[in-house]
C-alpha cells in the first residue's frame, strides 16, 4: 500500500526565515511525486513534478528536490502570502490510471 | 492554462435530496476526471476516478449507488449525491488529468451541507 508522510504537521515562520517540509514515500514504483499548495476553501495548487531521485524544480521561493525515500519543498526567505497547506502527492508506475496518493499536509503560517 | 471549474461552490440542501456538482475543464479535454472528498484539517481521499464514456471506478468504501458519476464530454464530468445525510456533508473537490503527462488540477471546490 502506498504511503505519504509529511512532517511537521505545522510549522511557524517570521518572514525572512527559510526552513524545509518533508515528505517520505513509501510507493511501488514511482511514476511521479507531486507538490501542491491550497488554501484554506479552495482546491489544491499545483507546484511542481517530481519524476526521477536527484531532481530538482524551481518556482519563485519554493524549491522541490527529490530522493528516493523523501522529497523536500525548501521555502527561501518567505513572505507572509506563503502562508498555506503544503501537500505532497505520489502516483504509482503503472497502467491503471493517474491516482494520486496525498500526504495529510503541512500547515505553514510566515508570520510579518 | 489547466483550469478547472466546479459549480456550485457552496450548496446548503435537506436531508434526503439529491445534489449534483459540476466539473469543468475549460481549457483543455480531460479524458480523466477524479472526485474526492475532504474533511476539516484532513487530506484528500481519492472516491472515483471518471472516464469520458465509460463508467466510474469507485475506491473501496464509497457506494456508487449513492455519489453518482457521469463523464459524459471530455470537459464535463458531474457528481450527484443521492438522499444526501449531514454525513455527507464535506468539501469535495474534483481534478482533471491536464496535457501535461499525470498532472492532475484541481478544480476550487464545492462545500456541501447536509441539514
Amino acid at each position: 500500500e502506498d504511503q505519504v508522510t509529511q512532517s511537521p504537521e505545522a510549522l511557524r515562520l517570521q518572514e525572512g526565515e527559510s526552513s524545509s517540509l518533508n515528505c517520505s514515500y513509501t510507493v511501488s514504483g514511482l511514476r511521479g511525486l507531486f507538490w501542491y499548495r491550497q488554501d484554506p476553501g479552495k482546491g489544491p495548487e499545483f507546484l511542481f513534478t517530481l519524476y526521477s531521485a536527484g531532481e530538482e524544480k524551481e518556482k519563485e521561493r519554493l524549491k522541490a528536490t527529490l530522493t528516493k525515500k523523501e522529497s523536500f519543498l525548501h521555502i527561501t526567505a518567505p513572505k507572509p502570502e506563503d502562508s498555506a497547506t503544503y501537500l505532497c502527492a505520489v502516483q504509482r508506475g503503472e497502467t491503471s490510471g493517474s491516482r494520486l496518493t496525498f500526504g495529510e499536509g503541512t500547515q505553514l503560517t510566515v508570520n510579518p | 492554462g489547466a483550469v478547472v471549474s466546479q459549480h456550485p461552490s457552496r450548496v446548503i440542501c435537506k436531508s434526503g435530496t439529491s445534489v449534483k456538482i459540476e466539473c469543468r475543464s475549460l481549457d483543455f479535454q480531460a479524458t480523466t476526471m477524479f472526485w474526492y472528498r475532504q474533511f476539516p484539517k484532513q487530506s484528500l481521499m481519492l472516491m472515483a476516478t471518471s472516464n469520458e464514456g465509460s463508467k466510474a471506478t469507485y475506491e473501496q468504501g464509497v457506494e456508487k449507488d449513492k455519489f453518482l458519476i457521469n463523464h459524459a464530454s471530455l470537459t464535463l464530468s458531474t457528481l450527484t449525491v443521492t438522499s444526501a445525510h449531514p454525513e455527507d456533508s464535506s468539501f469535495y473537490i474534483c481534478s482533471a488529468r491536464g496535457p501535461q503527462k499525470d498532472t492532475q488540477y484541481f478544480g476550487p471546490g464545492t462545500r456541501l451541507t447536509v441539514l
